[in-house]
């Protein structure tokens, strides 16, 4: 079946500096969403991309879809503590919508 | 307007009992769907509903099933509940099948 991985599992950065987190599928996505979820909350919708090499941004998030729509990024620039949380992406495949194991970033005051 | 929303918020359930979560759409969102999430982990798809029509289902056992109804509104029922069936169960609504969705708060079910 279909696999949605994330990689780092877990970042821990300064506040300021950059945070990307990677996405990718063993299977060709029909769209993907980025959601967030703070510690103790559940997720809440970012984005969704739909369009082959799709990039949207969102103040200091940036969003991107591969080519091929099998891989995607978030990119968060000079972050801030309110950024704390699991970054997840979700891929549908069919009729299936599988998200990742997240990304949990930290963010250093 | 009120978001998703979910009862009970925790539950405790023994072995091999039943049990039945609820989830209210935001108005006007005609999909649900389910998850189960693990902590530490990402959100396990379990059903999507549209139109009180089942349009996806993830891959859990036959005892997990839902339904919704002409309201929208949707239940869970997860029978001969096992240990492993503890978890926070979410459900999620949006105005159709790709839309983005707004989870609910969730259901914390603990199995013993």
């Amino acid at each position: 079946g279909q696999q949605v991985m994330q990689i780092p599992q877990y970042q821990h950065v300064q506040e300021g500096e950059d945070f990307t987190t990677y996405c990718n599928s063993s299977t060709t996505l029909s769209n993907i969403q980025w959601y967030k979820q703070r510690p103790g909350g559940h997720p809440v919708f970012l984005i969704q991309l739909v369009k082959s090499g799709e990039v949207k941004k969102q103040k200091r998030l940036t969003f991107q879809f591969g080519e091929a729509k099998k891989n995607s990024s978030l990119h968060i620039t000079a972050t801030q503590t309110t950024d704390v949380g699991t970054y997840f992406c979700a891929g549908k495949d069919g009729q299936n919508f599988v998200f990742g194991p997240g990304t949990r970033l930290s963010v250093l005051p | 307007d009120a978001g998703v929303t979910q009862s009970p918020t925790h539950l405790i359930k023994t072995r091999g009992q039943q049990v039945t979560l609820r989830c209210s759409p935001i108005s006007g969102h005609k999909s649900v769907s389910w998850y189960q999430q693990v902590l530490g982990q990402g959100p396990q798809f379990i059903f999507q509903y549209y139109e009180k029509e089942e349009r996806g289902r993830g891959n859990f056992p036959d005892r997990f099933s839902a339904r919704q109804f002409p309201n929208y509104s949707s239940e869970l029922n997860v029978n001969a509940l096992l240990l492993g069936d503890s978890a926070l169960y979410l459900c999620a609504s949006s105005l159709a099948v790709d839309y983005g969705y707004t989870f609910g708060s969730g259901t914390r079910l603990t199995v013993v």
